[in-house]
């Protein structure tokens, strides 16, 4: 089906280990997004990205990087996990695109603990 | 001040009761609005969308933007326990609705309908 799939669903790392988060959408859309989400703060942007190899840094990007070789993948590695990384990670995909309104459309999460 | 408020609750209802559910903003260039449920362990799904201020029904559903105010709303009309839920008001100031730069988000209302 299509749609957008994240993986792994949960992850446990420790403090100072990489951590590659995986994005992957099936309708071509041009536009991703990293978001996590913790209690008291909701949903805030990481990165986002407008196509193959154009990336931008979203409201808490530090600590995060990451990549977009391929339209239908947006990994977020986490290059020295840290405690405070601790959440839920949400990708996302958009179809915007000229002049086009197109809503955000969700994964369903990976939630990621750093001991 | 954070850019977007909403009382995160819980907010509790019987069955059938009419749910009203708030965000309040601070800045003024938002002009897209979106109202996204979530059910636990779940991404993000849209529900309501709507331009500049005004009413939009979509069956039992009905979302309000007061731009004077800097306030919207979501109305659902005779409650059941599947909408039972997080409700996360979202905005834009950019043309693309949030697609192309992404959302601001609040951080949600957790919504429990009793039977």
């Amino acid at each position: 089906d299509a749609g957008i799939t994240q993986s792994p669903r949960y992850k446990i790392t420790e403090t100072g280990r990489q951590v590659t988060l995986m994005c992957h959408q099936t309708w071509s859309h041009s536009y991703m997004f990293w978001y996590r989400q913790d209690l008291g703060h909701g949903l805030r942007l990481i990165y986002y990205s407008a196509a193959a190899d154009i990336t931008d840094k979203g409201e808490v990007p530090d600590g995060y990087v990451v990549s977009r070789s391929k339209t239908e993948n947006f990994p977020l590695t986490l290059e020295s996990a840290t405690r405070s990384q601790t959440s839920v990670y949400f990708c996302a995909s958009s179809g915007a695109g000229q002049g086009l309104i197109s809503p955000l459309h969700f994964g369903n999460g990976t939630r990621l603990t750093v001991t | 001040q954070k850019e977007v408020e909403q009382d995160p609750g819980p907010l509790s209802v019987p069955e059938g009761a009419i749910v009203s559910l708030n965000c309040t903003y601070s800045n003024s260039a938002f002009q897209y609005f979106m109202w996204y449920r979530q059910y636990s362990r779940k991404g993000p799904e849209l529900l309501m969308y709507t331009y500049s201020s005004g009413n939009k029904e979509d069956g039992r559903f009905t979302a309000q933007v007061d731009k004077s105010s800097k306030y919207i709303s979501l109305f659902i009309r005779d409650s059941q326990p599947s909408d039972s839920a997080t409700y996360l008001c979202a905005m834009s100031a950019g043309d693309s609705g949030g697609g192309a730069d992404g959302l601001t988000f609040g951080k949600g209302t957790h919504l429990i309908i009793q039977p």
